[in-house]
């Protein structure tokens, strides 16, 4: 059973602190996202990875950034946490297949206060 | 623009009652379609996707290329299945996915 797991489930941030928010799966899956959850607002693509040290913005990528060094380790950065970056953070991985089955993370609640 | 619409932010039926969870979307192309669950305190899982014809927990979808939908159905709701239910798109082209805003289905007794 492929296992995806974040550092984190919960995170208390003061404004203008660097995060840091760690995915890592177990079964070698080329693909690797970071989405934010919100009520009314769904889940809402931050960024990709297709390969290593590969990423791709996706829709909201601003005031983030991402690292991927090792094909199982998918690393979010919030380089100065605002406010507004309050919200649930999942990540997920898949395989590079059409249809593949997107396998998610247990989610990081992070708060900035 | 790819789009995915589900109409319904909250969904309350009676236990036993059919469940229809709305899901429509925008794409010329040949689309890949899934239902995604998210259980109270769990982590969001796939429910089923369109190329398997698959039914699951007595869950079905049918995706409809003329009226662009994909609506999830079962005929007697459960109130285990009370959960948030995303619709997702994939084009071709791209792994990454297009995600509704989600629907909350609640079962009541």
């Amino acid at each position: 059973d492929v296992k995806v797991t974040q550092s984190s489930r919960y995170l208390v941030k003061r404004t203008g602190e660097k995060v840091f928010l760690e995915c890592v799966q177990d079964m070698d899956h080329e693909n690797m996202f970071w989405y934010r959850q919100d009520p009314g607002l769904g889940l809402r693509l931050i960024y990709f990875s297709y390969d290593v040290k590969m990423k791709e913005k996706g829709d909201i990528p601003e005031g983030y950034s991402v690292s991927r060094e090792k094909k199982e380790r998918f690393s979010l950065i919030l380089e100065s946490a605002s406010t507004n970056q309050t919200s649930m953070y999942l990540c997920a991985s898949s395989f590079s297949a059409h249809g593949a089955a997107w396998h998610f993370g247990p989610g990081t609640r992070l708060t900035v206060t | 623009a790819q789009r995915v619409t589900q109409p319904e932010k909250l969904l309350s039926v009676f236990k036993g009652a059919p469940v229809e969870l709305k899901c429509n979307y925008s794409y010329s192309g040949s689309p890949e379609l899934f239902w995604y669950v998210q259980y109270s305190r769990q982590r969001l899982q796939l429910l089923l996707r369109h190329i398997s014809r698959e039914s699951i927990k007595g869950f079905t979808a049918d995706l409809n290329k003329g009226e662009t939908s994909f609506h999830l159905k079962k005929p007697f709701a459960q109130e285990e299945d009370s959960a948030m239910y995303y619709c997702a798109l994939g084009t071709s082209g791209t792994y990454k996915y297009i995600f509704g805003t989600g629907t909350r289905l609640k079962v009541l007794a």
